[in-house]
């Protein structure tokens, strides 16, 4: 199993210029995530989907959005870059049971994408 | 809204000693899950180790060790042995048991030198 991987690694961009992170999963799992990691900030929450069909926002949602194509793809799409948007993008999955008992629960996170905005 | 803090943002230790990294959190929620993630120079996020806040019992994983104090609110991780390997960001993160997103504090970064 692949786990989580995502797509590009590593992108530049002009202010002004569009592009998705692509992000797929081979574990089965329901919910998905993205988020965003800046120096000093740690991670936080851009949007998540805690289904197929479904996607809400997180923390710092604005500049961007979400498809869940299917269960395995969450992309996400930055319209118009900006240079604040420069960071590095993890995606990550799983599980979730409210069981209040299991162990569920892990989120797993792809390998991230390091985006710079000129 | 929960948060959670890291107060130490840099530490080092020398090989085959102990560390402990400390990490506090804000919820009125009764249940929850906290972990502790790792995240070396090749920028992966690895889980070390998870605690369910219903369980009494520290978690354990091999010279990983945690030290919950529910009512201290206060979740703090324990390297024993630690190793060149051991070198990496630490994050704490918290997850209410009716969310589903994880919250992250600023991460400590530990540094193990021989």
């Amino acid at each position: 199993n692949a786990g989580v991987t995502q797509t590009p690694k590593f992108q530049v961009l002009k202010t002004g210029q569009s592009m998705t992170l692509q992000c797929a999963q081979d574990m089965n799992h329901n919910s998905m995530y993205w988020y965003r990691q800046d120096p000093g900030m740690g991670l936080r929450l851009i949007y998540y989907s805690a289904s197929e069909g479904t996607t809400d926002k997180g923390e710092v949602p604005n500049g961007y959005n979400v498809s869940r194509l299917n269960k395995r793809e969450f992309s996400l799409r930055l319209e118009s870059a900006a240079p604040s948007q420069t960071s590095v993008y993890f995606c990550a999955s799983s599980e979730i049971s409210r069981s209040g008992r299991s162990s569920y629960n892990e989120q797993f996170f792809g390998p991230g994408t390091r985006l710079t905005v000129l | 809204a929960q948060t959670v803090t890291q107060s130490q943002p840099e530490m080092s230790v020398q090989e085959a000693e102990t560390v402990t990294l400390s990490c506090t959190y804000d919820t009125s929620e009764s249940n929850y899950y906290l972990f502790w993630y790792k995240q070396p120079p090749s920028r992966q996020m690895i889980l070390v180790i998870r605690q369910e806040a219903y369980k009494q019992q520290n978690a354990t994983e091999n010279r990983f060790s945690v030290n919950f104090q529910k009512a201290a609110k206060s979740f703090s991780l324990k390297i024993s042995d630690s190793q060149l390997g051991d070198t990496a960001m630490y994050f704490c993160a918290f997850m209410s048991q009716a969310g589903t997103a994880l919250i992250f504090g600023k991460g400590t970064t530990l540094s193990v030198s021989s």
